[in-house]
């Protein structure tokens, strides 16, 4: 079982550049969420999807989209990059409201 | 919506020794779940323990235990017999429809 895939682990993009991250889980899980942390803040959540077809805005979404048309992918897009994106990303699964989340092992992005 | 708010960014313990990590939030809703996570410098997210709001009974996991106040909206971490592998960053968590986080409490262990 792989439990849930994010690449990728690093990159480095210059302003105004586009890119998706991306998500993948094994699991049939219908929840599927994207979170940023920086220091001192925590995990943010940036968008959230509670089953393929279905998506909404968290946090921080401002930047960035999302869409699931599986239930096994949740891609993360960031339209025009900025300084202010850099940061860690976790993408993260789950099942009922009263499970544990997994998590994904992170991508450090950087923007120049 | 709903807000999770960690007051203490850092906090400090003697091996052996107990600590309690704070954590509110903020709510309207009746029914949801609390979970605190940890974070080692892997920046690996290890579920610690969670508790149900519809249960009045604390959650206890081993050295770990909950102190649930509904009313309050509070939902503190007591670490009991501290060991040098809980050194980590904390991280109390909200879920309703989505799952909220705190900004953390980084925990710091001396031998």
């Amino acid at each position: 079982n792989a439990g849930v895939t994010q690449t990728p682990k690093f990159q480095v993009l210059k302003t105004g550049q586009s890119m998706t991250l991306q998500c993948a889980q094994d699991m049939n899980h219908e929840y599927m969420s994207w979170y940023r942390q920086d220091p001192g803040m925590g995990l943010r959540l940036i968008h959230y999807s509670v089953g393929a077809g279905i998506t909404d805005q968290g946090e921080v979404p401002n930047g960035y989209n999302v869409s699931r048309s599986t239930t096994e992918d949740f891609p993360l897009r960031l339209l025009s990059a900025a300084p202010s994106q850099t940061s860690v990303y976790f993408c993260a699964s789950g099942q009922g409201a009263s499970e544990k989340l997994f998590f994904g092992s992170g991508t450090q992005l950087s923007v120049l | 919506a709903q807000t999770v708010t960690q007051s203490q960014p850092e906090m400090s313990v003697q091996e052996a020794e107990t600590v309690t990590l704070s954590c509110t939030y903020d709510t309207s809703e009746s029914d949801y779940y609390l979970f605190w996570y940890k974070q080692p410098p892997s920046r690996q997210m290890i579920l610690v323990i969670r508790q149900e709001a519809y249960k009045q009974q604390n959650a206890t996991e081993n050295r770990f235990s909950v102190n649930f106040q509904k009313a309050a909206k509070s939902f503190s971490l007591k670490i009991s017999d501290s060991q040098l592998g809980d050194a980590a960053m904390y991280f109390c968590a909200y879920r309703s429809n989505d799952m909220r986080f705190g900004a953390g409490t980084r925990l710091t262990v001396k031998p």
